[in-house]
């Protein structure tokens, strides 16, 4: 069975800095999709960014990039030019590229994210 | 598109009572989940459905039962609500091909609170 673990219960960041918050998984697949997804008070689960492990190029969507480093599995969110409305919940996720099982995610416990002003 | 609505938004059960959650998308979407959200713990998969009548366990299906008649509603049942059901509950929803097929569209989550 797959395993995802953030190992920061929380991190602070000021306004306008960086911050990169932490994500490995456990898994013996060899084609997976890994995600992050943020979840502000409202409880809304956004979509931040997604990573196909058949893929070298480390994604990117604007102030979000990844770090994904597949023989150590890990996959860490840089977030750049950090914004008050950046503070969130943020989840890592794991998803098996087969789809026998739908579509299923594993998620880590999350990270709290407070921007400081 | 409303994309994928849960109701109730809130719910205070006693133990012992039953009840449903709903869950609706309007996206055509083959796959259908339900999670649990609990603190320190992320997101936990309680069941899951590939197609309309065909549904699977997850992680943490004890106390939970689901059925899949249509392709739009994919409804949660607690036949018997305890107080370690006390969560918030996400229905999500992808399609089974296209170019957002790994993404998943969360609902906004109903919060249950078992007393």
């Amino acid at each position: 069975a797959q395993t995802v673990t953030q190992s920061q219960p929380e991190m602070s960041v000021q306004e306008a800095e960086t911050v990169t918050l932490s994500c490995t998984y456990d898994t013996s697949e060899s084609d997976y999709y890994l995600f992050w997804y943020k979840q502000p008070p409202s409880r809304q689960m956004i979509l931040v960014i997604r990573q196909e492990a058949y893929k070298q190029q480390n994604a990117t969507e604007n102030r979000f990039s990844v770090n994904f480093q597949k023989a150590a599995k890990s996959f860490s969110l840089k977030i750049s030019d950090s914004q008050l409305g950046d503070a969130a919940m943020y989840f890592c996720a794991y998803r098996s590229y087969s789809m026998e099982y739908g579509n299923k995610l594993v998620f880590g416990a999350g990270t709290i994210l407070r921007v400081k002003s | 598109n409303a994309g994928v609505t849960q109701t109730p938004k809130f719910q205070v059960l006693k133990t012992g009572q039953s009840m449903t959650l709903q869950c609706a998308q309007d996206m055509n979407h083959e796959y259908m989940s339900w999670y649990r959200q609990d603190p320190g713990m992320g997101l936990r998969l309680i069941h899951y459905s590939v197609g309309a009548g065909i549904t699977d366990q997850g992680e943490v299906p004890n106390g939970y039962n689901v059925s899949r008649s249509t392709t739009e509603d994919f409804p949660l049942r607690l036949l018997s609500a305890a107080p370690s059901q006390t969560s918030v509950y996400f229905c999500a929803s992808s399609p089974r091909t296209g170019a957002s097929q790994e993404t998943q569209y969360f609902g906004p989550g109903t919060r249950l609170l078992v007393l």
